[in-house]
């Protein structure tokens, strides 16, 4: 079975710096989808970035980056240039595409301070 | 174009009771999916429609729990008799026929807090 582990539970940075949350998982699969979302306080949870295995390339959306180690089975988010409306709950999930449900990590609560 | 949306927000019951949660998915989107955060745990998947079929319901807890997504349209989930171990919040999320650009991309919508007495 798959599993999803992200081993930061709270994290804070300053605004306009930049900070990484860890995100580790475990599957046999070779082809999945990994996926970062975000639930900011009180508000629904959003899609920041997804990532597909079989590509090399990290993904990337504006200020939000990717590690993607598939080797390692590794899948950190790097957010760069931190702002106060990124304080959110950020959860780390896997998806294998032929079972469609997304497997989610414990989620990680970050703190931007200004 | 409107996203997901539940109903209610909130809801206080008491052990015994009986509580239904409403999800209405995006406009056009095959798939629905039930999950559940119980306090300080993981978000856990409980159900996927295709549809108005059920796609994969391995999640469920047990029998207390009934969704429905009658004409492939909106669902409903139904906890009876409610117990103490139900209280979490429930998020429902959909996702384009599969297939599609993006069908691998779930919308969430806020979630419906439950609490259990």
């Amino acid at each position: 079975a798959q599993t999803v582990t992200q081993s930061q539970p709270e994290m804070s940075v300053q605004e306009a710096e930049t900070v990484t949350l860890s995100c580790t998982y475990d599957t046999s699969e070779n082809n999945y989808y990994l996926f970062w979302y975000k639930q900011p306080p009180s508000r629904q949870m959003i899609l920041v970035i997804r990532q597909e295995a079989y590509k090399q390339q990290n993904a990337t959306e504006n200020r939000f980056s990717v590690n993607f180690q598939k080797a390692a089975k590794s899948f950190s988010l790097k957010i760069s240039d931190s702002q106060l409306g990124d304080t959110a709950m950020y959860f780390c999930a896997f998806m294998k595409p032929s079972r469609s449900k997304l497997i989610f990590g414990q989620g990680t609560t970050l703190q931007v301070k200004p | 174009e409107a996203g997901v949306t539940q109903f209610p927000s909130h809801s206080v019951i008491e052990k015994g009771q009986t509580v239904t949660l409403r999800c209405d998915p995006i406009s056009g989107h095959d798939n629905l999916y039930w999950y559940r955060r119980v306090m300080g745990k993981e978000i856990k998947f409980l159900l996927h429609f295709v549809k108005e079929s059920k796609q994969d319901e391995s999640g469920m807890p047990n029998n207390r729990f009934l969704a429905e997504r009658t004409g492939g349209t909106y669902s409903t989930l139904k906890v009876q008799p409610a117990e103490l171990e139900d209280s979490g919040v429930y998020f429902c999320a959909s996702s384009p026929h599969t297939g599609t650009s993006g069908s691998h991309t779930q919308y969430f919508g806020p979630g419906t807090r439950l609490t259990v007495l």
